[in-house]
C-alpha cells in the first residue's frame, strides 16, 4: 500500500464546467502522475510533477491543469469539462524497489468521471 | 504502431490450466519492464518485474527477449482468483520515469 487516496471517487458533471481531482499521498514521495484510462487504450499520461511546483505534461495535457503546492497534494483540474473526458482518472507515485533500486509505479484507486 | 502491444484476449482457461500472455514493444531503448494485474473497475497493481535473465515469483513466470523486443507472462496452475486483465508496461527510460502501457490481456479462470 503506497498510501494513495483519490478525491472524489466518482463525480457527475455537466459540460463546461471546471472539475478538480485531488491525489493526496502520505509518503513523501517525489514524483506523482496523473492517467487516465479509457477502452481501448492503455493508460495515458495527462501531468506528472518531480517536486513542488515542478510539473510537466503528458501525451494527453490538452484540457487539463495540475498544481502542486504541497509534496502530499497533486491536483487536476479539467479547465472545462467536455465529453470525451469522460474517463477513470488514476494517481500514481513512483517508488524504488529497496534490493534493485529500480523504480515502478504504484496507483490511487482512481476516480469515475461522467461529463454530460 | 502501437509502443506496446498486447493481445486483448480474453483467454479462457480452466482451472489448474497453464496460460501464457505475450506482449511486444517497439522502443529498443526500453530499460525497466513489468507485468500489471487490474481487476474490474480496480486500480492496476504491480504483479512483477521482468528481467533479462528471466524471473519467477510462485506460479508466475515472466520473461524478457530484448533482441526480439518480446516479453512474456506463464501462469502455471491458474486460480479463480487470477481472472483479471494483465497489462503489460514499458519504461522508456527518458529521464523521469515515463511508463508505456499495453491495453491489456483479459484472462478468465473457470471452475
Amino acid at each position: 500500500d503506497a498510501g494513495i487516496t483519490q478525491s472524489p471517487r466518482h463525480k457527475v458533471t455537466e459540460t463546461g464546467t471546471p472539475v478538480t481531482l485531488r491525489c493526496h499521498q502520505t509518503e513523501n514521495h517525489r514524483y506523482m502522475y496523473w492517467y487516465r484510462q479509457d477502452p481501448g487504450h492503455g493508460l495515458r499520461l495527462i501531468h506528472y510533477s518531480y517536486g513542488v511546483k515542478d510539473t510537466d505534461k503528458g501525451e494527453v495535457s490538452d484540457g487539463y491543469s495540475v498544481s502542486r503546492s504541497k509534496t502530499e497534494d497533486f491536483l487536476l483540474t479539467l479547465e472545462s469539462a467536455t465529453s470525451s473526458q469522460t474517463s477513470v482518472y488514476f494517481c500514481a507515485i513512483s517508488e524504488s524497489f529497496k534490493e534493485t533500486g529500480e523504480e515502478t509505479q504504484y496507483f490511487g484507486p482512481g476516480t469515475r468521471l461522467l461529463v454530460l | 504502431r502501437k509502443e506496446v502491444e498486447q493481445d486483448p484476449g480474453p483467454f479462457n482457461v480452466p482451472e489448474g490450466a497453464t496460460v501464457a500472455f505475450n506482449c511486444t514493444y517497439s522502443n529498443s531503448a526500453s530499460q525497466s519492464f513489468f507485468w500489471y494485474r487490474q481487476d474490474c473497475r480496480k486500480e492496476p497493481k504491480l504483479l512483477m518485474s521482468v528481467y533479462s535473465s528471466g524471473n519467477e515469483d510462485g506460479r508466475f513466470t515472466a520473461q524478457l527477449n530484448r533482441a526480439s523486443q518480446y516479453i512474456s507472462l506463464l501462469i502455471r496452475d491458474s486460480k479463480l482468483s487470477d481472472s483479471a486483465t494483465y497489462l503489460c508496461v514499458v519504461d522508456l527510460n527518458t529521464g523521469f520515469q515515463k511508463l508505456v502501457f499495453g491495453t491489456g490481456t483479459r484472462l478468465l479462470v473457470s471452475p
